[in-house]
């Protein structure tokens, strides 16, 4: 089975830090995504990447970024949290390969508290 | 662009009822669509994808969507809802178009299951 894990399940932080959330997937696949989810606004793509230190911008990539090193790790970056970047974080992973290019496997999310 | 709308924000239904969860989509061209499910405090999980083979299309926990091009829907359906069914579902479109199977989620719909 795939595995995507997330570091944290639960994290609080104070306004202006800067806050790490990491991502690990098992199963090789070359891209990897972060949402974040709001209630009533479903999920909403922050940044992709679909290979080792490549990253494209989502729909909202304001306030973050992120790395890529290694082709299983995918780390979102808050360079200094804001009480409006208090969310549920999502990270998913899916193959480069016809036929499954599209099935994202998603880990169990990190609900991330700015206070 | 691809869309995606979920048509209810929350369904309630009794034990044993039928369940519907209806989703329209817009695509520039012919669509992969899905049906996510996430149970609280869980991750997403993939419940079946449509990719322009068979029409209807059977998931997993006895869940089926039917794609209908003519209305631009891609409708979930059960048979008998059980208890365990009770989460929230996103109706998903890909968005091919140069990126790398990137998805548009829509807003979810709430189940609720009565006993």
């Amino acid at each position: 089975d795939v595995k995507v894990t997330q570091s944290s399940r639960y994290l609080v932080k104070r306004t202006g830090e800067k806050v790490f959330l990491e991502c690990v997937q098992d199963m090789d696949h070359e891209n990897m995504f972060w949402y974040r989810q709001d209630p009533g606004l479903g999920l909403r793509l922050i940044y992709f990447s679909y290979d080792v230190k490549m990253k494209e911008k989502g729909d909202i990539p304001e306030g973050y970024s992120v790395s890529r090193e290694k082709k299983e790790r995918f780390s979102l970056i808050l360079e200094s949290a804001s009480t409006n970047q208090t969310s549920m974080y999502l990270c998913a992973s899916s193959p480069l390969q016809a036929g499954d290019l599209e099935t994202q496997y998603f880990g169990p999310g990190t609900r991330l508290l700015v206070l | 662009a691809q869309s995606v709308t979920q048509l209810d924000s929350h369904v309630s239904v009794s034990e044993g009822t039928p369940v519907l969860l209806r989703c329209n989509y817009s695509s520039s061209y012919s669509p992969s669509l899905f049906w996510y499910v996430q149970h609280p405090n869980k991750g997403l999980q993939l419940l079946l994808k449509y990719t322009s083979a068979a029409t209807l299309v059977k998931g997993i926990n006895g869940f089926e969507a039917e794609f209908k091009k003519s209305e631009t829907s891609f409708h979930l359906t059960k048979p008998s809802a059980h208890m365990s069914d009770a989460a929230e579902y996103f109706c998903v479109v890909s968005s091919y178009g140069g990126s790398q199977g990137n998805l548009i989620f829509g807003k979810g719909t709430k189940l609720s299951v009565k006993p």
